[in-house]
């Protein structure tokens, strides 16, 4: 398995433009995490879905951030517009529902965002 | 709301040193604890975990112990190798019903190992 993938690696972009992130879960999970990594706040959920369907979105920072799950096997995080303070490291995991909060998330390589 | 607090780093020891990484909790309910270890440029593995009161989880030659009473679990290991450098996070996860989840991260540990 690929495991979790997670495109583009590194994105810049400047002050008021659309971001996009992109993720691909482990095929056969049903859970996927959105969470943004910054050496001052740490790592910060921002929203999961459970069979694509919105569970919590309450770490969601602003209404410029949006997440959708078309499928089972893609989820997109949207910035717009962005700003210089979304600068960060975003992280897509996934995991099995089956076992409940036991099982461990897989973690995808994150996308570096930087904004100018 | 839930919290997980670890002992700030950045931590550099010696090869072969012992390490522990402090960290408690603050949650209602029973949840389980995790460490993640984050290696540079990578995303979170999952290190150890454990579910219930007095479990050890290990792995690696990393324990943790989850202890209740004092609401920590504590990351240990015995003699660090210079392969060990990274960042640990601990973390705990309650269920809180309907397929919701309480998730909650620490603020991470760096480890340095020098040879």
């Amino acid at each position: 398995d690929a495991g979790v993938i997670q495109s583009p690696r590194h994105e810049v972009t400047e002050m008021g433009q659309e971001v996009t992130l992109r993720c691909k879960p482990i095929s056969g999970h049903d859970y996927l995490f959105w969470y943004r990594q910054t050496m001052m706040r740490g790592l910060e959920l921002l929203i999961y879905f459970n069979n694509n369907v919105p569970i919590d979105d309450s770490g969601m920072p602003e209404d410029r951030f949006s997440a959708k799950m078309p499928n089972a096997s893609f989820s997109t995080l949207k910035i717009q517009p962005s700003e210089p303070r979304d600068s960060a490291v975003y992280f897509c995991a996934s995991s099995l529902a089956r076992g409940g909060p036991y099982n461990e998330q897989f973690f995808g390589p994150g996308t570096r965002l930087t904004v100018l | 709301g839930d919290s997980v607090t670890q002992m700030e780093g950045p931590v550099t020891l010696s090869e072969e040193a012992f390490l522990t990484i402090n960290c408690t909790y603050t949650a209602t309910g029973y949840p389980s604890l995790f460490w993640y270890v984050q290696y540079p440029g990578e995303g979170l593995q999952l290190l150890l975990k454990a579910t219930k009161a007095d479990d050890k989880g290990s792995n690696k030659g990393f324990e943790a112990t989850y202890r209740k009473e004092t609401t920590s679990f504590h990351l240990e290991k015995g003699s660090v190798q210079v392969s060990d450098s990274a960042v640990y996070f601990c973390a705990l996860r309650r269920y809180s019903g309907a397929g919701s989840y309480q998730l909650t991260f620490g603020k991470g540990t760096k480890l340095s190992v020098i040879p």
